[in-house]
Protein backbone atom coordinates (compact mmCIF):
# COMPACT_ATOMS: atom_id res chain seq x y z
CA UNK A 1 0.00 0.00 0.00
CA UNK A 2 1.22 3.52 -0.22
CA UNK A 3 0.75 7.01 0.77
CA UNK A 4 1.26 10.43 0.19
CA UNK A 5 1.53 13.07 2.97
CA UNK A 6 1.50 16.63 2.42
CA UNK A 7 3.19 18.34 5.37
CA UNK A 8 1.69 21.90 5.05
CA UNK A 9 -2.49 22.44 4.96
CA UNK A 10 -1.80 25.89 4.20
CA UNK A 11 0.55 28.45 3.16
CA UNK A 12 0.36 31.95 2.60
CA UNK A 13 3.39 33.39 0.98
CA UNK A 14 3.24 37.37 -0.85
CA UNK A 15 3.31 38.25 -5.01
CA UNK A 16 6.69 37.22 -6.36
CA UNK A 17 8.14 35.25 -3.37
CA UNK A 18 9.62 31.39 -4.14
CA UNK A 19 7.47 29.02 -2.48
CA UNK A 20 7.78 25.01 -1.77
CA UNK A 21 5.11 22.84 -1.13
CA UNK A 22 6.26 19.55 0.39
CA UNK A 23 5.53 16.11 -0.27
CA UNK A 24 6.75 12.59 1.29
CA UNK A 25 5.13 9.30 0.21
CA UNK A 26 5.52 5.57 1.36
CA UNK A 27 5.32 2.65 -0.90
CA UNK A 28 6.66 -0.94 -0.99
CA UNK A 29 7.42 -0.32 -4.74
CA UNK A 30 8.33 1.78 -7.35
CA UNK A 31 5.57 4.70 -7.62
CA UNK A 32 4.88 7.59 -10.39
CA UNK A 33 4.63 10.62 -8.56
CA UNK A 34 2.36 13.73 -9.88
CA UNK A 35 1.62 17.27 -8.59
CA UNK A 36 -2.02 18.35 -9.68
CA UNK A 37 -3.35 21.64 -8.81
CA UNK A 38 -7.50 22.55 -8.06
CA UNK A 39 -8.31 25.98 -8.72
CA UNK A 40 -11.71 27.24 -6.93
CA UNK A 41 -14.81 25.49 -8.04
CA UNK A 42 -12.82 23.64 -10.78
CA UNK A 43 -11.53 19.87 -11.51
CA UNK A 44 -7.92 19.29 -10.97
CA UNK A 45 -5.59 20.08 -13.68
CA UNK A 46 -1.98 18.28 -14.34
CA UNK A 47 0.98 20.48 -13.18
CA UNK A 48 3.71 17.94 -13.88
CA UNK A 49 4.60 14.07 -13.12
CA UNK A 50 7.65 11.89 -12.87
CA UNK A 51 8.14 8.47 -14.13
CA UNK A 52 11.67 8.05 -14.88
CA UNK A 53 15.05 9.68 -15.68
CA UNK A 54 16.29 13.08 -14.27
CA UNK A 55 15.05 13.81 -10.38
CA UNK A 56 14.17 17.64 -11.69
CA UNK A 57 11.13 17.57 -13.36
CA UNK A 58 9.34 20.54 -14.87
CA UNK A 59 5.99 21.35 -15.51
CA UNK A 60 3.40 23.80 -16.61
CA UNK A 61 3.05 28.08 -15.27
CA UNK A 62 6.76 27.47 -14.20
CA UNK A 63 6.52 24.90 -11.31
CA UNK A 64 9.27 22.45 -10.78
CA UNK A 65 9.17 19.72 -8.64
CA UNK A 66 12.39 17.23 -7.55
CA UNK A 67 12.58 13.75 -6.87
CA UNK A 68 14.21 12.30 -3.80
CA UNK A 69 14.25 9.10 -4.01
CA UNK A 70 16.54 8.74 -0.40
CA UNK A 71 14.00 10.95 1.61
CA UNK A 72 10.83 9.41 0.08
CA UNK A 73 10.23 13.45 -1.18
CA UNK A 74 8.73 14.74 -4.09
CA UNK A 75 8.52 18.79 -3.69
CA UNK A 76 6.83 21.51 -5.38
CA UNK A 77 8.33 24.57 -5.96
CA UNK A 78 8.26 28.18 -7.88
CA UNK A 79 10.60 30.70 -7.79
CA UNK A 80 8.47 33.69 -8.12
CA UNK A 81 4.55 33.07 -7.59
CA UNK A 82 1.90 35.22 -8.63
CA UNK A 83 -1.71 36.21 -7.11
CA UNK A 84 -3.33 33.80 -10.18
CA UNK A 85 -1.17 30.50 -8.51
CA UNK A 86 -3.49 30.94 -6.01
CA UNK A 87 -5.44 27.34 -5.58
CA UNK A 88 -4.76 23.56 -3.81
CA UNK A 89 -2.14 21.49 -4.84
CA UNK A 90 -2.14 17.92 -4.67
CA UNK A 91 0.52 15.21 -4.33
CA UNK A 92 -0.04 11.93 -5.62
CA UNK A 93 1.46 8.63 -6.18
CA UNK A 94 0.68 5.82 -8.71
CA UNK A 95 1.83 2.73 -7.54
CA UNK A 96 -0.85 0.16 -9.38
CA UNK A 97 -3.69 1.86 -11.55
CA UNK A 98 -4.74 4.02 -9.12
CA UNK A 99 -3.42 7.81 -7.61
CA UNK A 100 -3.09 8.03 -4.00
CA UNK A 101 -3.48 11.80 -3.16
CA UNK A 102 -2.08 13.61 -0.26
CA UNK A 103 -4.26 15.61 1.87
CA UNK A 104 -3.55 19.03 -0.27
CA UNK A 105 -2.02 21.71 0.97
CA UNK A 106 -3.84 25.32 0.20
CA UNK A 107 -1.32 28.40 -1.98
CA UNK A 108 -2.56 31.54 -0.68
CA UNK A 109 -0.56 34.40 -2.61
CA UNK A 110 -0.59 37.63 -1.14
CA UNK A 111 -0.37 41.09 -2.83
CA UNK B 1 -10.31 21.78 -20.80
CA UNK B 2 -9.23 18.33 -20.35
CA UNK B 3 -11.56 17.02 -22.69
CA UNK B 4 -13.73 14.74 -19.73
CA UNK B 5 -17.23 16.20 -19.06
CA UNK B 6 -19.43 15.16 -16.30
CA UNK B 7 -23.24 15.97 -15.58
CA UNK B 8 -24.58 17.61 -13.85
CA UNK B 9 -22.21 20.11 -12.42
CA UNK B 10 -24.65 20.25 -9.08
CA UNK B 11 -27.26 18.01 -7.55
CA UNK B 12 -29.42 18.26 -4.87
CA UNK B 13 -31.33 15.87 -3.31
CA UNK B 14 -32.22 14.00 -0.10
CA UNK B 15 -31.53 11.82 1.97
CA UNK B 16 -32.49 8.09 0.97
CA UNK B 17 -32.54 9.23 -2.65
CA UNK B 18 -31.17 8.01 -5.58
CA UNK B 19 -28.42 9.42 -8.17
CA UNK B 20 -26.47 9.19 -11.02
CA UNK B 21 -23.72 10.75 -12.34
CA UNK B 22 -22.30 10.87 -15.70
CA UNK B 23 -18.63 11.28 -17.09
CA UNK B 24 -17.46 11.01 -21.02
CA UNK B 25 -13.78 10.37 -21.08
CA UNK B 26 -11.42 11.72 -23.34
CA UNK B 27 -11.58 10.68 -26.77
CA UNK B 28 -9.47 7.93 -27.67
CA UNK B 29 -9.26 7.03 -23.60
CA UNK B 30 -11.21 3.49 -22.85
CA UNK B 31 -9.92 4.03 -18.80
CA UNK B 32 -12.40 5.69 -16.49
CA UNK B 33 -12.00 6.23 -13.02
CA UNK B 34 -14.32 8.02 -10.47
CA UNK B 35 -12.98 9.98 -7.33
CA UNK B 36 -14.85 11.17 -4.43
CA UNK B 37 -13.67 14.39 -2.62
CA UNK B 38 -15.30 15.35 0.94
CA UNK B 39 -13.70 17.60 3.50
CA UNK B 40 -13.12 14.73 6.10
CA UNK B 41 -11.97 12.29 3.71
CA UNK B 42 -9.67 14.23 1.15
CA UNK B 43 -9.35 12.61 -1.96
CA UNK B 44 -10.41 8.98 -2.36
CA UNK B 45 -10.45 6.54 -5.21
CA UNK B 46 -13.52 4.57 -5.16
CA UNK B 47 -13.35 2.34 -8.76
CA UNK B 48 -12.01 2.17 -12.03
CA UNK B 49 -13.40 0.51 -15.66
CA UNK B 50 -11.91 -0.43 -18.37
CA UNK B 51 -13.54 -0.80 -22.11
CA UNK B 52 -16.57 -1.76 -19.73
CA UNK B 53 -15.12 -3.79 -17.29
CA UNK B 54 -14.39 -3.10 -13.72
CA UNK B 55 -10.66 -3.40 -13.20
CA UNK B 56 -10.36 -1.74 -9.81
CA UNK B 57 -11.78 -1.17 -6.67
CA UNK B 58 -11.24 1.37 -3.89
CA UNK B 59 -13.01 2.78 -1.27
CA UNK B 60 -16.21 2.75 -2.64
CA UNK B 61 -19.98 1.93 -0.25
CA UNK B 62 -21.84 -1.23 -1.15
CA UNK B 63 -24.92 1.64 -1.83
CA UNK B 64 -22.47 3.16 -4.82
CA UNK B 65 -22.32 1.11 -7.75
CA UNK B 66 -20.44 2.54 -11.53
CA UNK B 67 -20.59 1.06 -14.82
CA UNK B 68 -19.06 1.95 -18.40
CA UNK B 69 -21.05 1.54 -21.84
CA UNK B 70 -20.02 0.25 -25.08
CA UNK B 71 -19.64 4.36 -26.36
CA UNK B 72 -17.11 4.17 -23.13
CA UNK B 73 -18.81 6.80 -21.34
CA UNK B 74 -19.60 6.33 -17.48
CA UNK B 75 -22.69 6.36 -14.89
CA UNK B 76 -21.67 6.23 -11.01
CA UNK B 77 -24.82 5.38 -9.17
CA UNK B 78 -25.14 6.29 -5.59
CA UNK B 79 -28.44 4.84 -3.55
CA UNK B 80 -29.96 5.58 -0.17
CA UNK B 81 -27.64 8.65 0.12
CA UNK B 82 -26.81 9.93 3.58
CA UNK B 83 -25.63 13.26 4.72
CA UNK B 84 -22.36 12.08 4.65
CA UNK B 85 -22.37 11.16 0.94
CA UNK B 86 -22.40 15.07 -0.08
CA UNK B 87 -18.77 15.69 -1.48
CA UNK B 88 -17.57 16.51 -5.16
CA UNK B 89 -17.10 13.12 -7.15
CA UNK B 90 -14.72 13.37 -9.96
CA UNK B 91 -14.14 11.03 -12.90
CA UNK B 92 -10.98 11.09 -14.41
CA UNK B 93 -9.92 9.27 -18.09
CA UNK B 94 -6.74 7.66 -19.11
CA UNK B 95 -5.56 6.30 -22.39
CA UNK B 96 -5.44 2.54 -21.17
CA UNK B 97 -5.51 2.42 -17.53
CA UNK B 98 -3.03 -0.63 -16.63
CA UNK B 99 0.10 1.23 -16.72
CA UNK B 100 1.30 3.35 -14.28
CA UNK B 101 2.82 5.36 -15.54
CA UNK B 102 -0.37 6.77 -17.15
CA UNK B 103 -1.59 10.49 -16.82
CA UNK B 104 -5.28 10.67 -15.62
CA UNK B 105 -6.83 13.78 -17.00
CA UNK B 106 -9.60 14.83 -14.59
CA UNK B 107 -13.79 16.24 -15.40
CA UNK B 108 -14.74 19.24 -13.70
CA UNK B 109 -16.62 17.10 -11.02
CA UNK B 110 -20.23 16.90 -10.17
CA UNK B 111 -21.00 18.80 -6.32
CA UNK B 112 -23.22 17.02 -4.81
CA UNK B 113 -25.17 18.29 -1.67
CA UNK B 114 -27.97 15.48 0.24
CA UNK B 115 -30.14 17.60 2.36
Amino acid sequence: AQSVTQLDSQVPVFEEAPVELRCNYSSSVSVYLFWYVQYPNQGLQLLLKYLSGSTLVKGINGFEAEFNKSQTSFHLRKPSVHISDTAEYFCAVNAGNMLTFGGGTRLMVKP
Amino acid sequence: DSGVTQTPKHLITATGQRVTLRCSPRSGDLSVYWYQQSLDQGLQFLIQYYNGEERAKGNILERFSAQQFPDLHSELNLSSLELGDSALYFCASSVKGFGIQETQYFGPGTRLLVL
